[in-house]
């Protein structure tokens, strides 16, 4: 079976502080694609990153950072320096075997001033 | 277009009444997906097509619900005799090929039965 797991479902956090996302994925397909979206109040889905299972390298843009590690199957998002404007819920998803993206429920993250 | 644009934004439905939900793609794509985003949820996935064809239709949650995409472009997601339980966002996305190349979603309808 093919899940994603996202335990934290709301964090909270003070303008400038560092915050991570934790994301756990489950799948048995040798390669895939992991993503990260960004779903403020506006509703539309934006997107954050893709990577692909073959490549283990961090990603960093900007104020964004990317963990991923295939033995824990974990695909972690970090926001270093916390903006107001981050606030919002991010989606982690994994491309499933039909094409389609398997979300997990979500975080949401309030950054306050 | 630019983005994948969803139309109606807003829909309120008396219950048993029908809807239709159209997605724009963004054209030249040639995946198309319907996802169904329940309040506080991550979205859901209903249905897949590849250009006219469909080719997944696995997470449509009853026969009341039905999607075409005639011409490879334009989408619509019909329900019919809508229930109480089909209040959500229904979003689109597409995406230029196939897996793994990424996805552009629609801001989505937000479909509410009374």
């Amino acid at each position: 079976a093919q899940k994603v797991t996202q335990a934290q479902t709301e964090i909270s956090v003070v303008e400038k502080e560092d915050v991570t996302l934790d994301c756990v994925y489950e799948t048995r397909d040798t390669t895939y694609y992991l993503f990260w979206y960004k779903q403020p109040p506006s509703g539309e889905l934006v997107f954050l990153i893709r990577r692909n299972s073959f490549d283990e390298q961090n990603e960093i843009s900007g104020r964004y950072s990317w963990n991923f590690q295939k033995s824990t199957s974990s695909f972690n998002f970090t926001i270093t320096a916390s903006q107001v404007v981050d606030s919002a819920v991010y989606f982690c998803a994994l491309d499933g075997s039909q094409g389609n993206l398997i979300f997990g429920k979500g975080t949401k993250l309030s950054v306050k001033p | 277009g630019a983005g994948v644009s969803q139309s109606p934004r807003y829909k309120v439905a008396k219950r048993g009444q029908d809807v239709a939900l159209r997605c724009d793609p963004i054209s030249g794509h040639v995946s198309l997906f319907w996802y169904q985003q329940a309040l506080g949820q991550g979205p859901e996935f209903l249905t897949y097509f590849q250009n006219e064809a469909q080719l997944d239709k696995s997470g449509l949650p009853s026969d009341r619900f039905f999607a075409e995409r005639p011409e490879g472009s334009v989408s619509t997601l019909k329900i019919q005799r809508t229930q109480q339980e089909d209040s959500a966002v229904y979003l689109c996305a597409s995406s230029l090929l196939d897996r793994g190349y990424g996805y552009t979603f629609g801001s989505g309808t937000r479909l509410t039965v009374v």
